[in-house]
């Protein structure tokens, strides 16, 4: 399995809503990434996850909150959000953390609609 | 620190090489140059990777001159599923952190 999987594919959410983002990997990578995609823009990083521990969090607000249960899975928690964070939120993964050969795997992404 | 900075746009016809420029004036010793494509809707997708001369695998060349401060990424006689957006992303934080600049627009029409 070479794949990222991410789900849901799309999410429509009120600000008021609670909701989860789940990404899945198989491939006993140790990294894992949640990055944010606006339209015709590049990603921009939010997290990243080095053997299970939060090691960068790019001041991301509390209203997004990322979640590594285990080496396989990547979660990110949404709550409160605001129309502004309606985009694509992709997740990737890399074998080689804290590597300048570090290469990313990237998941189809999660397309975010906030109302 | 600056992003790396490529050509926002070309465009090119099938069958043509295309060739698209990175420059990466803050590259640390450490890092390798590794360019990514993204088509809409999707992530991006791991395309090549070098540290320094030349690199060719199925379905691209890397170019990178001796000083490294820049790349050339080659794609032989493109067709019309290559129109994506190319990007040569800065490592920082010895590797552990991938940033993206704008990108490349490539365009190719029949």
């Amino acid at each position: 399995d070479t794949e990222v999987t991410q789900t849901p594919k799309h999410l429509v959410m009120g600000m008021t809503n609670k909701k989860s983002l789940k990404c899945e990997q198989h491939m006993g990578h140790r990294a894992m990434y949640w990055y944010k995609q606006k339209a015709k823009k590049p990603p921009e990083l939010m997290f990243v996850y080095s053997y299970e521990k939060l090691s960068i969090n790019e001041s991301v607000p509390s209203r997004f909150s990322p979640e590594c249960p285990n080496s396989s899975l990547l979660n990110l928690h949404l709550h409160a959000l605001q129309p502004e964070d309606s985009a694509l939120y992709l997740c990737a993964s890399s074998d080689i953390p804290f590597s300048g050969a570090n290469v990313l795997t990237f998941g189809a992404g999660s397309r975010l609609t906030v109302l | 620190l600056a992003k790396t900075t490529q050509p926002i746009s070309m465009d090119s016809y099938e069958g043509q090489e295309v060739n698209i420029t990175c420059s990466h004036n803050n590259i640390a010793t450490n890092d390798y140059i590794t360019w990514y494509q993204q088509f809409p809707s999707q992530g991006p997708r791991f395309i090549i990777q070098g540290y320094k001369t030349k690199v060719t695998n199925e379905v691209a060349s890397l170019f990178i001159p001796a000083d490294r401060k820049s790349s050339t990424l080659s794609l032989p006689r493109v067709s019309l599923s290559d129109t994506a957006v190319y990007y040569c992303p800065q490592a920082r934080e010895y590797g552990n952190k991938l940033v993206f600049g704008a990108g490349t627009i490539l365009r190719v029409k029949s």
